[in-house]
């Protein structure tokens, strides 16, 4: 199976929102609420900031939103800060057990 | 608090097999519910899944690396194991290992990852 399909890049300005997309088939995404997101600053490991699509984790900030459509899962993030400037990561479970994540996507806060 | 901590040789030569351990603090592998996973970045490129292990000694791998990859666990020790057979410069990456929450709908399935080690750069090159 083909890895989950991320918009290489997307920016805003501080304060504003943005949406970052992810989109997978009817064996993955469209089968199972088990979409993950994952933030990577540079030289560090991910960290999980969404689970089951739209879960957050005790200790992350609620300006992180997530929600899934059919086949693509979005990740939201609202007011954004300089902090939130990273790689983010979508990830699925998929059928015959495996586990598929996205190319990745560079948030650059203007 | 979960804190997860690769180790290994930083260097390998091709054709050879890559080693690498992690050892689990602060929870004990024996618990069911979670997988112990190893995941690896390519330099400047993205996430890609190796394989998970249950503590009962019950793996899922990738498949374009089944076929080289052997997953141990060593709950004596709390630590679990990745062995990558015949190695090229491909699989030069820094890999991580990582707890994977699990559910069970007639078998083992994740839902995410959610303590990760920091990282291990192992280069293949001769």
């Amino acid at each position: 199976q083909s890895a989950l399909t991320q918009p290489a890049s997307v920016s805003g300005s501080p304060g504003q929102s943005i949406t970052i997309s992810c989109t997978g088939t009817s064996t993955d995404i469209g089968s199972y609420d088990l979409v993950s997101w994952y933030q990577q600053h540079p030289g560090r490991a991910p960290k999980l900031i969404i689970y089951e699509v739209s879960e957050r984790p005790s200790g992350v900030s609620n300006r992180f939103s997530g929600s899934k459509s059919v086949n693509t899962a979005s990740l939201t993030i609202s007011g954004l800060q300089a902090d939130d400037e990273a790689d983010y990561y979508c990830c699925s479970y998929a059928s015959s057990t495996i586990v598929l994540f996205g190319g990745g996507t560079k948030l650059t806060v203007l | 608090q979960v804190q997860l901590q690769e180790s290994g040789p930083g260097l390998v030569r091709p054709s050879q097999t890559l080693s690498l351990t992690c050892t689990v603090s602060g929870y004990s592998i024996n618990h069911s519910g979670h997988f112990w996973s190893w995941i690896r970045q390519h330099p400047g490129e993205g996430l890609e899944w190796i394989g998970n292990i249950y503590y009962s000694g019950i793996t899922y791998s990738n498949p374009s690396l089944k076929s080289r990859l052997a997953l141990s666990v060593d709950a004596s020790q709390n630590r679990f194991s990745l062995r990558l057979a015949s190695v090229t410069a491909a699989d030069t990456a820094v890999y991580y290992c990582a707890r994977g929450v699990t559910l069970f709908r007639g078998y083992l399935i994740l839902r995410e990852f959610d303590f990760w080690g920091q990282g291990a750069l192992v280069r293949v090159a001769s």
